[in-house]
């Protein structure tokens, strides 16, 4: 059964640095999010994205974020300047095209702690 | 403001004690409610959609249930690997359409004992 992959699946950085989540979706989707869930709290959205651009963002996605899809297949999170404070879980999803457009399908994570 | 609240926030079950898990929501217009399971420090599973109050799911041990205003997930006979956290999550109608995110409730915790 395809899956949704994300690399790596734990990232160690220092803050202030910059990171790049990657996320490989399901090959026939066409819209991809971006969810984080810091520890022992809810899963809360960052981004939406369908056809190379932006359809929605969340408060917490500021200047500090961006996303793309570099090169058609792979979906990344950047993140400028890491603070403490965007140390959590990050999820990549994905949606099919058509009718089951709603079910969004999840990736295994990465584990984001800033030092 | 859109809400999920999900309760209770944890549950302990012997092996084969039927029970169930709720999620309420307060939203604009509902799209669509999701339920998801996710074991610790992975990603969320999806389980089911449900659009319309009446609407039931099945699948293996569990039935997912929709009315107006909350939505049930009934575990019959749970076995020990049911154990994890389930979530539920909506989608709203988006005036601008959009592809919809998901708004999640925080959780309930199930564990099943043998």
């Amino acid at each position: 059964e395809p899956e949704v992959t994300q690399t790596p699946s734990h990232q160690v950085t220092q803050m202030g640095q910059e990171v790049i989540l990657r996320c490989v979706p399901i090959s026939n989707h066409l819209y991809f999010y971006w969810y984080r869930q810091i520890l022992g709290q809810k899963v809360e959205f960052l981004v939406s994205f369908y056809n190379n651009e932006i359809s929605e963002k969340s408060e917490i996605f500021d200047d500090q974020f961006s996303v793309e899809r570099p090169d058609g297949s792979n979906f990344t999170l950047k993140i400028r300047s890491t603070k403490l404070e965007d140390s959590a879980m990050y999820f990549c999803a994905t949606a099919p095209p058509g009718a089951l457009t709603d079910t969004q399908y999840f990736g295994p994570g990465t584990r984001l702690t800033v030092l | 403001e859109d809400q999920v609240t999900q309760s209770p926030e944890a549950l302990r079950l012997q092996e084969g004690e039927s029970s169930s898990l709720n999620c309420s929501y307060t939203v604009s217009g509902l799209r669509g409610l999701f339920w998801y399971r996710q074991d610790p420090g992975k990603g969320p599973e999806f389980l089911f959609t449900l659009y319309s109050a009446g609407e039931e799911k099945e699948k293996e041990r569990l039935k997912a249930t929709l009315t107006k205003k909350e939505s049930f997930l009934h575990i019959t006979a749970p076995k020990p690997e049911d154990s994890a956290t389930y979530l539920c999550a909506v989608q709203v109608f988006m005036f601008s359409g959009g592809y919809n995110k998901l708004i999640f409730g925080a959780g309930t915790r199930l564990a099943v004992h043998p």
